[in-house]
């Protein structure tokens, strides 16, 4: 157990519909990054926040935002859904900001599957 | 240009046998970190084992350790003693000082037969 939260575990939905994936950091970790994980694509960084400030975004859709809030858990949010969203979104959380070496710990991971 | 790569999409192991696990990457950053994850089938990544660019000896974390190889950009994984548990996808990883986000390679499925 990474001691990282991901909520839902699983996620099914409809073209054109948003939703919302909860992730909860390790206790004391500050930073909090998502990533896509599809077949064709393999693992994608997303975006990534820093004590409730936006720090780096990578091959992030327009259709698709996130925050972290003071208690620095942190959303993301899939909007207009379309077929090609259908992948594992995990959430990682490391302790500090930069440094290039401070170790990504992994969520178990939300699978959203869009009909 | 990819800037991790692994070579071997697949691996076939014997139960009890050795393993390595081949990753190159690529940067002009001097200051780095490499890390390996597991993927089993269930999906969660789980960390494995971490070496720094600046790190004198190789990283080992019980049965993994990491053969660095600094000038040959080369960062592989070795697994002794396989298991059958060990059966998993692995990604070699790295992530640059000037940057937050960790660059994933392609992964290797590795089987461990009994």
């Amino acid at each position: 157990d990474s001691g990282v939260t991901q909520t839902p575990k699983h996620l099914i939905t409809a073209t054109g519909q948003r939703v919302t994936l909860r992730c909860s950091p390790r206790s004391g970790d500050l930073s909090v990054y998502w990533y896509q994980q599809s077949l064709d694509q393999g693992l994608q960084f997303l975006i990534q926040y820093y004590n409730g400030e936006e720090r780096a975004k990578g091959n992030i859709l327009e259709r698709f935002s996130a925050q972290q809030f003071p208690d620095l858990h942190s959303e993301l949010n899939l909007s207009s859904l379309e077929l090609g969203d259908s992948a594992l979104y995990f959430c990682a959380s490391s302790l500090r900001l930069a440094g290039g070496t401070d170790t990504q710990y992994f969520g178990p991971g939300t699978r959203l599957t869009v009909l | 240009a990819q800037k991790i790569t692994q070579t071997q999409p697949g691996m076939f192991v014997q139960e009890k046998e050795a393993v390595t696990l081949d990753c190159t990457y690529d940067t002009s950053d001097p200051s780095y970190g490499l890390f390996w994850y597991k993927q089993p089938s269930s999906g969660e990544m789980i960390f494995l084992i971490y070496q720094g660019s600046y790190d004198q000896q190789n990283a080992t974390e019980g049965r993994y350790s990491l053969n660095f190889q600094k000038a040959r950009k080369s960062a592989n994984l070795v697994i002794s003693a396989s298991q059958l548990g060990d059966s998993a996808m692995y990604f070699c990883a790295m992530r640059e000082r000037r940057d937050d986000k960790i660059i994933f390679g392609k992964g290797t499925r590795l089987h461990i037969l009994p």
